[in-house]
């Protein structure tokens, strides 16, 4: 079957760095997303990765790794507005996102 | 329009009423998508449609059918509703026609109750 694990919910504090991990088993790999979706609104786009290694975006990283069927988010000088969930989803062999549950990041003064 | 709306915003429906959720999108995708979300879960592919004319079965189709008469709208629709489908609905849309990938943009999302 095909699967996406991410944690639950992560506590991190106000200008500190955080890490989201997410592990995937899907049938195919055709990139894999990460979005945002702030409580009780639609998700947004983050990033993209096709390639091994690290695609950097302002404050926010991600990286991916094939061979381990992993990623994970690199959030940097967190903000109270990234208070948010944040979901990770692998496109499969049929170019169809599979979704994570999310991942709730809580930022703390 | 910019974007994708959706409509309604939430709704209570009665368990065995039909409803359709309407969504439209002015950004010229070819691709469009049904998407329900619950606690706890990821978001699930209902249904799907690569073109106008066309559509597919994603990862929880009973109880919801689709049409794509044009490109700009997609509603869902469902024919007796069970409070099982009580749940948060996106549409969301892609142009899958080139690139190097297909970021999807989401709508705003109908919370939908049956009771």
């Amino acid at each position: 079957g095909q699967n996406i694990d991410q944690p639950t919910e992560m506590t991190a504090t106000e200008g500190a760095i955080v890490q989201i991990n997410c592990t995937y088993q899907t049938s195919g790999f055709n990139g894999l997303f990460w979005y945002q979706q702030h409580a009780g609104e639609a998700p947004t786009f983050l990033s993209y990765n096709v390639l091994d290694g690290l695609e950097e975006k302002g404050r926010f990283s991600s990286f991916l790794s094939r061979s381990k069927g992993y990623s994970y988010l690199l959030l940097k000088e967190l903000q109270m507005k990234d208070s948010a969930s944040y979901l990770c989803a692998v496109m499969d062999s049929n170019y169809q996102l599979i979704w994570g549950a999310g991942t709730k990041l809580i930022i703390k003064p | 329009i910019a974007g994708i709306t959706q409509a309604p915003t939430s709704q209570i429906l009665a368990a065995g009423r039909r409803m359709t959720l309407r969504c439209t999108q002015d950004m010229r995708h070819n691709a469009m998508y049904w998407y329900r979300q619950d606690l706890g879960l990821g978001l699930r592919l209902i249904h799907y449609s690569n073109t106008a004319g066309t559509t597919g079965k994603g990862e929880v189709p009973d109880g919801y059918s689709v049409s794509r008469a044009n490109t700009d709208d997609f509603p869902l629709t469902l024919a007796s509703a069970v409070p099982s489908q009580t749940s948060v609905y996106f549409c969301a849309s892609s142009d899958s026609r080139g690139g190097d990938y297909n970021e999807q943009f989401f709508g705003p999302g109908t919370r939908l109750t049956v009771l």
